[in-house]
């Protein structure tokens, strides 16, 4: 139990585009969903926290017009990245905890902006 | 939420029991130690957590000081695919939990 999935695993897109990615928990539903970046060699930086129904709240120096946070479900929260540049090619992670339970990490997306 | 202290990388050999450490000489009575790993290009897995007590389950052990300033993470029988980067963190849970905030952790390479 506990699956958390997101889509797509890579995405290529060009520069001044928009990306959009998906988190669903399969088998569980998430009160609260949270996005993460990771860049090479660094570790996981939270980039916002989302709850069902409700706006994110996002992580100093998290720009919130540019990475658009929705999470209209109990089992779907979508980031945007939207005009993607490529510094902002990463690796992004979603959780999705169970009100004050445990957190459970998807796959990753890796985005490449060209 | 506390901060924790870890090794850069460490080594260990297929086969032997890999022991990872980790300070956290500021946390709280009511902050428990968290251990996930990250293998390589993928998220995160949850391995083990503990308040106070010494826990094993079927991936590994935790072993707390008594004075809770620091802990270590024993993954018995080490294999190859052990290898990735181990984070330990402190956090509260239940209500008010905090966020999980992962620091560098210890990159741990199983070598045959």
């Amino acid at each position: 139990g506990a699956v958390v999935s997101q889509h797509p695993s890579w995405v290529i897109c060009k520069s001044g585009t928009s990306v959009k990615i998906e988190c669903r928990s399969l088998d569980f539903q998430a009160t609260t969903m949270f996005w993460y970046r990771q860049f090479p060699k660094q570790s996981l930086m939270l980039m916002a926290t989302s709850n069902e129904g409700s706006k994110a709240t996002y992580e100093q120096g998290v720009e919130k017009d540019k990475f658009l946070i929705n999470h209209a479900s109990l089992t779907l929260s979508t980031l945007t990245v939207t005009s993607a540049h490529p510094e902002d090619s990463s690796f992004y992670i979603c959780s999705a905890r169970i009100q004050y339970n445990e957190q459970f990490f998807g796959p990753g997306t890796r985005l490449t902006v060209l | 939420d506390a901060k924790t202290t870890q090794p850069t990388s460490m080594d260990c050999a297929e086969g032997r029991a890999a022991n990872l450490p980790c300070n956290h000489s500021t946390i709280s009575g009511n902050e428990y130690v968290y251990w996930y790993r990250q293998i390589h290009s993928q998220g995160p897995q949850y391995i083990i957590h503990g308040l106070k007590n010494n826990e094993t389950n079927e991936m590994a052990s935790l072993i707390i000081t008594e004075d809770r300033k620091s802990s270590t993470l024993i993954l018995p029988h080490a294999t190859l695919r052990d290898t990735a980067v181990y984070y330990c963190i402190v956090r509260v849970i239940g209500q008010g939990a905090q966020k999980l905030v992962f620091g560098q952790g210890t990159r741990l390479t199983i070598n045959p």
